[in-house]
């Protein structure tokens, strides 16, 4: 079965420092997607980024960039000069290709992120 | 381009009722997923249809079922409800044509069901 472990439960950092955000997956399957969606209060989840298992390149937008390796089962996601707006949950997300696509997708339990102003 | 919109946004219902919830994808969009948010048990999946047929199913009682229409709007039902039904249930939509290619999916901004 597959899993998403997200350990940090709860970051504070003040404003302008920088913060990663831990993902760690299990999966026995070769073929699948990471994913990483934010929540901020209105509860809306928001798409941040899709990765496929065959590309370990790392990704910057912005201040957001990810680093995915597969060696360790980990995709962590790093916010470079922390704004205010960036305080919500963060969810990191698996799914696994089965055909046709499967679209279910496996949540971690989230990381709350709060940052001082 | 309009987003996932649900409706309603807010729902208050007692034990024992059923009730039923609607979601309209991104324009273009076939595939509709169900996920229930609660602080105990965080995301999970109900269920995905793509083409009016429910594809993937997650480990939810018979209680909850879904349909989609010819539009690709969804609706999901729960009969009997009780009291840890309370939740947000948000909806997703994806791109996720007949093969091979998991796209992301878009969520709608949720119902919230307080079950009293």
């Amino acid at each position: 079965a597959q899993k998403v472990t997200q350990a940090q439960t709860e970051i504070s950092v003040v404003e302008k420092e920088d913060v990663t955000l831990d993902c760690v997956y299990e999966t026995r399957d070769t073929t699948y997607y990471l994913f990483w969606y934010k929540q901020p209060p209105s509860g809306e989840l928001v798409f941040l980024i899709r990765r496929n298992s065959f590309d370990e390149q790392n990704e910057i937008s912005g201040r957001y960039s990810w680093n995915f390796q597969k060696s360790t089962s980990s995709f962590n996601f790093t916010i470079t000069a922390s704004q205010v707006v960036d305080s919500a949950v963060y969810f990191c997300a698996l799914s696994e290709e089965i055909g046709f696509g499967n679209e279910k997708l496996t949540f971690g339990t989230g990381t709350r992120l709060t940052i001082i102003p | 381009k309009a987003g996932v919109t649900q409706t309603p946004r807010y729902l208050i219902k007692t034990r024992g009722q059923q009730v039923t919830l609607s979601c309209s994808p991104i324009s273009g969009h076939r595939s509709v997923s169900w996920y229930q948010q609660t602080p105990g048990q965080g995301l999970q999946f109900l269920f995905e249809y793509f083409s009016e047929t429910q594809r993937n199913k997650g480990n939810f009682p018979g209680r909850f079922s879904g349909r989609q229409f010819s539009n690709s709007r969804s609706e999901m039902n729960v009969s009997t409800l009780e009291l840890g039904d309370s939740a947000l249930y948000l909806c997703a939509s994806s791109l996720a044509k007949g093969g091979g290619l998991t796209y992301e999916q878009y969520f709608g901004p949720g119902t919230r069901l307080t079950v009293t």
